[in-house]
């Protein structure tokens, strides 16, 4: 069964640091990785997808990388800002046992970014 | 291009009452997903529609049951409501092959009370 993990569970930032949110998962068999940006008692938004023959990929101030072998990946946020105050998930799609089409997500990391 | 769009957007229902929640999937997108997410867990997955076709269970009792419909669009019911059933019901579409990005709605918010 795909597990995943994202530490840590909460964190407080000035603005302008840069911050990195990790996430596991136990089985490497997977098609992609997704992280997500969920705003309070919002739908999901998705930020980055890395397929499982990537390393890495970049948007704006956002860099995920994948590291399949050791079930690890990611996000990078530079220079943070208040308006990156979310909480981020981590999912992945697939898995050899029941993984499937299906997305298995973590817990989630809960970014405060203060002025 | 339209995105996932869901409705209604919050309901409360009694416990034992039954649910309907909708989704239309982004333009293009034939796969629909159903999660749940509890206060503050991760979503959950519900199960997965594909061309009207389950594709794929969570481990969810049999009183959630869903349809997808020729457009694509998608519904969740839930039979015998609970008050552990009270959470965010996400709807996603994707197109069906596998390494693709999934597109969420913004979330039903049901209360069972």
């Amino acid at each position: 069964k795909q597990e995943v993990t994202q530490i840590p569970a909460a964190l407080s930032v000035p603005e302008g640091e840069n911050l990195v949110l990790n996430c596991s998962f136990t089985d490497s068999a997977i098609y992609n990785l997704q992280w997500f940006r969920q705003d309070p008692g919002k739908g999901l938004t998705s930020l980055l997808l890395i397929q499982s023959s990537q390393r890495e990929q970049t948007s704006g101030r956002l860099n995920a990388s994948l590291d399949k072998s050791s079930g690890r990946s990611t996000l990078y946020i530079a220079a943070s800002q208040p308006g990156d105050s979310a909480t981020y998930l981590c999912a992945v799609k697939g898995g050899l046992w029941g993984g499937g089409n299906k997305l298995t997500f973590g817990t989630g990391t809960q970014l405060k970014v203060e002025l | 291009e339209t995105g996932v769009t869901q409705s209604p957007t919050h309901l409360i229902k009694t416990r034992g009452q039954q649910v309907t929640l909708r989704c239309s999937s982004q333009s293009g997108h034939n796969t629909v997903s159903w999660y749940q997410q509890a206060l503050g867990q991760g979503p959950q997955f519900i199960f997965q529609y594909y061309r009207e076709e389950e594709n794929g269970r969570g481990n969810f009792p049999p009183r959630f049951s869903g349809l997808q419909f020729p457009n694509y669009s998608s519904e969740l019911n839930v039979n015998a409501l609970e008050l552990d059933d009270s959470a965010l019901y996400l709807c996603a579409s994707s197109p069906f092959i596998t390494n693709t990005e999934a597109f969420f709605g913004q979330g039903t918010r049901l209360t069972v009370v």
